[in-house]
């Protein structure tokens, strides 16, 4: 069935380091993939989000490109702000069988910046 | 900017109470979801709906029901909460027939059963 993987937490930077979370899922077909962002006592929200291969999301000074040879989606931003520290989490949409459109989470990376 | 709401933000309870968590969508959605945290963040989808008197079962099995009566309103219940209910409960609510249809998540109630 479909998965996604993301590189497990948590993850300490300085304020303006580059930042690369990864993503990387399983799925039949060609799922739309997002990422959504969880800040502390917050329910999660949409970052970006890629609806086909080469497709690049961003928002934020965030990015991160849909990549089918390699089925990943890794997230990135330049220069991290102390206002980034949250939860990051990647998912994909289910394309088939009974739970079609729901989405299938990885389990999140906690980003913590220190100033 | 999303027109989802959930009640009660905190809850502290004992346990056998019988409980209902609020969600509510002004978006006027046809799908809705809820999901269950874990303390190590992890998301499980345990109840969605395709609309009014829809309701399926999630990946997670919960003992919690849901019903849906009107498009706007999908509350949970839990007939005897117990320790390990403890948890954060976040609804969600999308759109229904597109495949990258955004999720649009409520604040989340945080549960605590003693």
């Amino acid at each position: 069935g479909n998965s996604v993987t993301q590189m497990e937490g948590p993850v300490t930077l300085s304020e303006e380091a580059f930042l690369t979370i990864n993503c990387t899922y399983t799925a039949t077909g060609y799922p739309s993939l997002f990422w959504y962002v969880q800040y502390p006592g917050e329910g999660l929200q949409l970052l970006l989000k890629a609806t086909k291969a080469d497709d690049k999301g961003s928002n934020k000074g965030f990015e991160a490109t849909y990549r089918k040879e390699t089925t990943s989606f890794h997230l990135e931003k330049g220069s991290v702000q102390v206002s980034d520290s949250a939860v990051y989490f990647c998912a994909l949409i289910q394309n088939y069988g009974g739970s079609q459109g729901n989405l299938i989470f990885g389990k999140g990376t906690k980003l913590s910046v220190k100033p | 900017e999303a027109d989802i709401y959930q009640t009660p933000r905190y809850l502290v309870i004992g346990t056998g109470k019988k409980i209902t968590l609020e969600c509510s969508q002004t978006m006027g959605h046809d799908k809705m979801y809820w999901y269950q945290q874990d303390p190590g963040m992890e998301l499980h989808l345990i109840h969605y709906s395709y609309g009014v008197n829809s309701t399926e079962k999630g990946d997670l099995s919960s003992e919690s029901t849901v019903s849906r009566i009107r498009t706007e309103h999908f509350p949970l219940t839990l007939e005897s909460a117990r320790p390990s209910h403890t948890s954060q409960y976040l609804c969600a609510s999308s759109e229904w027939g597109r495949t990258s249809q955004t999720q649009y998540f409520g604040p989340g109630t945080r549960l605590t059963v003693l």
